[in-house]
């Protein structure tokens, strides 16, 4: 069974740190990796998406980098402002259609 | 990218009482989901919601409790059944693009039971 955890549950940076969101899934027979920001009582925009073939993707000041081998994937987010506060998520997909969501990081950057 | 809406956005509920919500995508899209979040927590698949036929329901979760409606490829209603307060959550419908599978999520709705 899909299990994904991340660490850590809360970061809080000043502003303008460079920083690294980690992921973690049991199971490495994944499909896709997603990751998804989410603002606090609102629904999830979809940041970016890392195909099983895939090792990265990027956009903008994100890069998601995908290790199906160590059961592992990160969000790197450039230069952080106060607009990256948010919680981030990741989900695995298997085989099957189902995504399995991390328990997300909650972060916080100061101005 | 698809396009979701979702109605109510928030809503106050008594006990005992039945909600429906409703999710709409303005493309059609052959696999939608329901998922809860409660209170603190991470996302919890409830359903996937099937055009024509019955909903597909995740472990712990049941079609007396949570009906589900798919009724077009555009359009999908979850009703939450005889509530209380334990169902207090933001519920949120997904699509998935077809060939890449990447989902993406209604504005959710936020439900607490008194």
């Amino acid at each position: 069974k899909q299990e994904v955890t991340q660490i850590p549950a809360a970061l809080s940076v000043p502003e303008g740190e460079n920083l690294v969101l980690n992921c973690s899934f049991t199971d490495s027979a994944i499909y896709n990796l997603q990751w998804f920001r989410q603002d606090p009582g609102k629904g999830l925009t979809s940041l970016l998406l890392i195909q099983s073939s895939q090792r990265e993707q990027t956009s903008g000041r994100l890069n998601a980098s995908l290790d199906k081998s160590s059961g592992r994937s990160t969000l790197y987010i450039a230069a952080s402002q106060p607009g990256d506060s948010a919680t981030y998520l990741c989900a695995a997909a298997g085989l099957t259609y189902k995504y399995i969501f991390g328990t997300g990081t909650r972060l916080k950057v100061l101005a | 990218s698809a396009v979701i809406s979702q109605k109510p956005s928030r809503d106050i509920c008594q006990r005992g009482t039945s909600l429906t919500i409703q999710c709409q995508v303005d493309s059609q899209v052959t696999m939608m989901f329901w998922y809860r979040q409660q209170p603190g927590q991470s996302l919890t698949l409830i359903a996937t919601a099937n055009q024509g036929s019955e909903a597909t329901y995740e472990s712990g979760f049941v079609i007396d409790k949570f009906p589900i409606s798919r009724p077009n490829l555009t359009f999908s209603t979850l009703t939450v059944s005889n509530m209380s307060p334990e169902d207090s959550s933001i519920y949120l419908c997904s699509v998935e693009e077809q060939g890449t599978r990447e989902q993406y999520f209604g504005p959710g709705t936020r439900l607490t039971v008194t």
